[in-house]
C-alpha cells in the first residue's frame, strides 16, 4: 500500500526567508509525486510534479522539490516566503495504475508573518 | 482548454435532507473522475472514482453514493444527511491514457448540515 507522511502539520516562517516543508512516501513501485497548494475555500492547485524525470523539478511561484529515493522524500522548498505563501500544502503520491488514484497527506498550514 | 465546475459554492441542509453535488469537466473527454471530502483541518479522504460512464468505485462505506450518467458528468448524492456528511466537497478529474495522474481540481461545495 501507498503513503505518504507530512511531517509538520504548521510551519511559521517570516517573510523573506526560506521554506522547507517535508514530505515522505512509502511505496512498493515508483511512484509520481505532485505538490499542490490551497488557498482557504478554495480547490487544490498543482505547485510542481516529479513523473521519473529529473529529480530537482521547478515549480510555479518559485518552489521547488528534490526526488530522494534513498531517503523516500519530496521536501518542498522555497528560497524566499512571500506573504501570498501562506495556505495549505499538500503531497501526494500517485501510482501508475487503472484510475491512477492518489494518496494526499494530511496537509502542513503555512504562515507567513511580515 | 480544459476546466471544471462544481455547484453549488455553499450549501446549508438540514438532517436528513437530500443531496446533490454536481461536477461538470469541459474540454475534455473520458476523463477519470474523482470525488473527495475534506474535513476542517483534514487532509483530503477519496470517496468516490469513475474511469468511464457508470463505472463508480467507493473508497469508503458511507452515507454518500455516486453517478456518472454522462462522459464529463459527475453527481454526489445523498438520500438523507447526517451531521457528520458536513465539509468541504472537491470534484477533481485526470487524464485517462497517462502514466502518470495529475489531478485538477474544481472550486469545491462548502456543505454544512444542521
Amino acid at each position: 500500500a501507498q503513503s505518504v507522511t507530512q511531517l509538520d502539520s504548521h510551519v511559521s516562517v517570516s517573510e523573506g526567508t526560506p521554506v522547507l516543508l517535508r514530505c515522505n512516501y512509502s511505496s512498493s513501485y515508483s511512484p509520481s509525486l505532485f505538490w499542490y497548494v490551497q488557498h482557504p475555500n478554495k480547490g487544490l492547485q498543482l505547485l510542481l510534479k516529479y513523473t521519473s524525470a529529473a529529480t530537482l523539478v521547478k515549480g510555479i511561484n518559485g518552489f521547488e522539490a528534490e526526488f530522494k529515493k534513498s531517503e523516500t522524500s519530496f521536501h518542498l522548498t522555497k528560497p524566499s516566503a512571500h506573504m501570498s505563501d501562506a495556505a495549505e500544502y499538500f503531497c501526494v503520491v500517485t501510482f501508475n495504475t487503472n484510475a491512477g488514484k492518489s494518496t494526499f497527506g494530511d496537509g502542513t498550514t503555512l504562515t507567513v508573518k511580515p | 482548454s480544459q476546466t471544471i465546475h462544481q455547484w453549488p459554492a455553499t450549501l446549508v441542509q438540514p438532517v436528513g435532507s437530500p443531496l446533490s453535488l454536481e461536477c461538470t469537466v469541459e474540454g475534455t473527454s473520458n476523463p477519470n473522475l474523482y470525488w473527495y471530502r475534506q474535513a476542517a483541518g483534514r487532509g483530503l479522504q477519496l470517496l468516490f472514482y469513475s474511469v468511464g460512464i457508470g463505472q463508480i468505485s467507493s473508497e469508503v462505506p458511507q452515507n454518500l453514493s455516486a453517478s456518472r450518467p454522462q462522459d464529463r458528468q459527475f453527481i454526489l448524492s445523498s438520500k438523507k444527511l447526517l451531521l457528520s456528511d458536513s465539509g468541504f466537497y472537491l470534484c477533481a478529474w485526470s487524464v485517462s491514457d497517462r502514466a502518470y495522474n495529475e489531478q485538477f481540481f474544481g472550486p469545491g461545495t462548502r456543505l454544512t448540515v444542521l
